[in-house]
């Protein structure tokens, strides 16, 4: 069981928004940064998100986060089926410097 | 750019040594942070441990006991190398290049890119 929690899944329809939460604790998201990941069918998970609402280069601004308290939220607007994947979240624990991963939610986009 | 690719044995005895290695190419291992990670079938990622500083590691305290990392500079490379596995060992291992910043103070930052493509151990007989 994951020390970070995550709905095991959501759905949407194409073009509409979509939010994910994970919560966590005060010794982890609640003093640190949150990342999050999309991971496709067979393939490694992919950073969307970091330190929160950053976005790398090359993510799309449909893809958005934040972080209130201890508790992250990933939001997807413009849903395209090409966005059904799993995603997690992630982040510090500081007490032990372990990173630490959500269970993941599957988004599936009917 | 930056390329991780992992190798090794996709199959190995229980209580025997799992090994893997990841070639880097576009950047020094002997710079940044690099950590491996692994995810049983239909579970979420978990962390194993990162290299820094040309050596320095730190581990996952459930794996602490039977991890060892380490760094060959001059192929570019890191590895792992896992202990007496078992059949909860069986997952999908990657390594990644850390964007962290454990030893800062609060807030820290703590993220993974890129990833390797991921090789899949499975412990069996």
């Amino acid at each position: 069981q994951s020390v970070l929690t995550q709905p095991p899944s959501v759905s949407a329809a194409p073009g509409q928004k979509v939010t994910i939460s994970c919560s966590g604790s005060s010794s982890n998201i609640g003093i640190n940064y949150v990342s999050w990941y999309q991971q496709l069918p067979g393939a490694a998970p992919k950073v969307l998100i970091y330190d929160n609402d950053k976005r790398p280069s090359g993510i799309p601004d449909r893809f958005s986060g934040s972080k209130s308290g201890t508790s992250g939220t990933l939001g997807i607007t413009g849903l395209q089926t090409g966005d059904e994947a799993v995603y997690y979240c992630a982040t510090l624990d500081s007490s032990l410097t372990v990173a630490l991963f959500g269970g993941g939610t599957k988004l599936t986009v009917l | 750019q930056v390329v991780l690719q992992e190798s090794g044995p996709g199959l190995v005895k229980p209580s025997e040594t799992l090994s893997l290695t990841c070639t880097v190419s576009g950047a020094p291992v002997s710079s940044y942070y690099w950590s491996w990670i692994r995810q049983p079938a239909g579970k979420g990622p978990e962390w194993i441990g990162r290299m820094y500083t040309s050596g320095k590691t730190t581990y996952n305290p459930s794996l602490k006991s039977r991890v060892t990392l380490s760094t060959d500079t001059s192929k570019n490379q890191f590895s792992l190398k896992l202990s007496s596995v078992t059949a909860a060992d069986t997952a999908v291992y990657y390594c990644a290049r850390e964007w962290t910043s454990i030893f800062g103070v609060a807030p820290r930052t703590d993220w993974f890119d890129p990833w390797g493509q991921g090789i899949l151990v499975t412990v069996s007989s």
